[in-house]
């Protein structure tokens, strides 16, 4: 089974600190996603990676940055984190279409809920 | 980019038919529509997806009329264990477009006994 794992299930911070949240996924997908969830919005798409060191902004990029630097980890930063970033992120993968089993089945983690006071 | 449109929340009864619509008006001719299951405090599952017609998998059945501007996934005898929420997604496949994907608000699906 694809596994999809995040650093932390629950994480408090203060407003100004810089922030890294963590995903790994072990089945050697070439995607990955970083997504947050709030109540009433749904699912939005902060940034995605279709590759190492390749990134793409999506939907709400503004107030986050996101480093992949190998094929299994992609990680989401908050250089400087603020109330309004308080959230449940959610990270996700999927392979190369041509190996996926069904398109657009993204496989996600468990989710960090994310606090700043 | 098709923005969907669902059903804030639906109740049901166990062992009923549940089908949970969405509205689609602007989806793209390489547009997908793709269904997600999400408990609480895990990520969301992918259910089916389809193009046109009907999908039928050994979760759910999944309709979409001709025009495909709505899609309609249909849960049969549904049991306490599908309570959650249910997602609509349009976008197209091919790599590179994922950035066009859009999750819907979602719909939470309450079973009772």
């Amino acid at each position: 089974d694809v596994k999809v794992t995040q650093s932390s299930r629950y994480l408090v911070k203060r407003t100004g600190e810089k922030v890294f949240l963590e995903c790994v996924q072990d089945m050697d997908h070439e995607n990955m996603f970083w997504y947050r969830q709030d109540p009433g919005l749904g699912l939005r798409l902060i940034y995605f990676s279709y590759d190492v060191k390749m990134k793409e902004k999506g939907d709400i990029p503004e107030g986050y940055s996101v480093s992949r630097e190998k094929k299994e980890r992609f990680s989401l930063i908050l250089e400087s984190a603020s109330t309004n970033q308080t959230s449940m992120y959610l990270c996700a993968s999927t392979p190369e279409a041509d190996r996926a089993r069904s398109y657009n089945e993204q496989f996600f983690g468990p989710g960090t809920r994310l606090t700043v006071l | 980019l098709a923005k969907t449109t669902q059903p804030i929340s639906m109740d049901s009864y166990e062992g009923q038919e549940v089908n949970i619509t969405c509205s689609h008006n602007n989806i793209a001719t390489n547009d997908y529509i793709t269904w997600y299951q999400q408990f609480p405090s895990q990520g969301p599952r992918f259910i089916i997806q389809g193009y046109k017609t009907k999908v039928t998998n050994e979760v759910a059945s999944l309709f979409i009329p001709a025009d495909r501007k709505s899609s309609t996934l249909s849960l049969p005898r549904v049991s306490l264990s599908d309570t959650a929420v249910y997602y609509c997604l349009v976008g197209p496949l091919f790599s590179g477009g994922y950035n066009k994907l859009i999750f819907g608000a979602g719909t939470r699906l309450a079973v009772h006994p």
